[in-house]
């Protein structure tokens, strides 16, 4: 089967750094995208992983292991509007995209 | 148009009534997703479209529910004799291609069955 596993909840302090982790397994792999969800709101696109490596986008990156089915997003210097749910999404080799169940992110002052 | 757009935004019916929802994707994008989302759970894929045609159904609940689109464009999601099940909210994305595109989500419809 093809599944995405993300942990359900992680709770961080405003100012610091986390980092949510993604692991997955599907029928081939055409990269791996990352998405946020205020409650209530629609998920909007953060970043698009193809390659092994990190991708930098101001206060958040994510990185990409291809070989260990792994993935994570770090979000830095933290504030309040980050509490959100991330999503990690990985499109198979059918060019479906398998989206995890997503992390919901709590930022406490 | 802009972005996505969904209506309406929210949606109370009776059990046992049709419900009918509508997308408007962004213009120019030929890939279209439903999805269905339960409060505090992950999206639930119920079909894509490519251009007019559903090449890919596999996550439609039942046969109560059925999809069409027309013109490459609008689509619209139907739900007949509705269950207190189907309550949900109900999110349309659309992509330039297909599969590993990025997916512009709608604001979605919140539905909710008496």
């Amino acid at each position: 089967g093809q599944n995405i596993d993300q942990p359900t909840e992680m709770t961080a302090t405003e100012g610091a750094i986390v980092q949510i982790n993604c692991t997955y397994q599907t029928s081939g792999f055409n990269g791996l995208f990352w998405y946020q969800q205020h409650a209530g709101e629609a998920p909007t696109f953060l970043s698009y992983n193809v390659l092994d490596g990190l991708e930098e986008k101001g206060r958040f990156s994510s990185f990409l292991s291809r070989s260990k089915g792994y993935s994570y997003l770090l979000l830095k210097e933290l504030q309040m509007k980050d509490s959100a749910s991330y999503l990690c999404a990985v499109g198979n080799s059918n060019y479906q995209l398998i989206w995890g169940a997503g992390t919901k992110l709590i930022i406490k002052p | 148009g802009a972005g996505v757009s969904q209506s309406p935004s929210n949606k109370v019916t009776e059990k046992g009534k049709d419900v009918e929802l509508r997308c408007d994707p962004i213009s120019g994008h030929t890939a279209l997703y439903w999805y269905r989302q339960s409060l505090g759970q992950g999206l639930e894929f119920l079909i894509y479209f490519q251009g007019n045609s559903a090449p890919d159904k596999s996550g439609l609940p039942s046969d109560r529910f059925s999809a069409e689109r027309t013109g490459g464009s609008v689509s619209t999601l139907t739900i007949q004799r509705t269950q207190q099940e189907d309550s949900a909210v109900y999110l349309c994305a659309s992509s330039l291609g297909s599969g590993t595109e990025t997916q512009y989500f709608g604001p979605g419809t919140r539905l909710l069955v008496l």
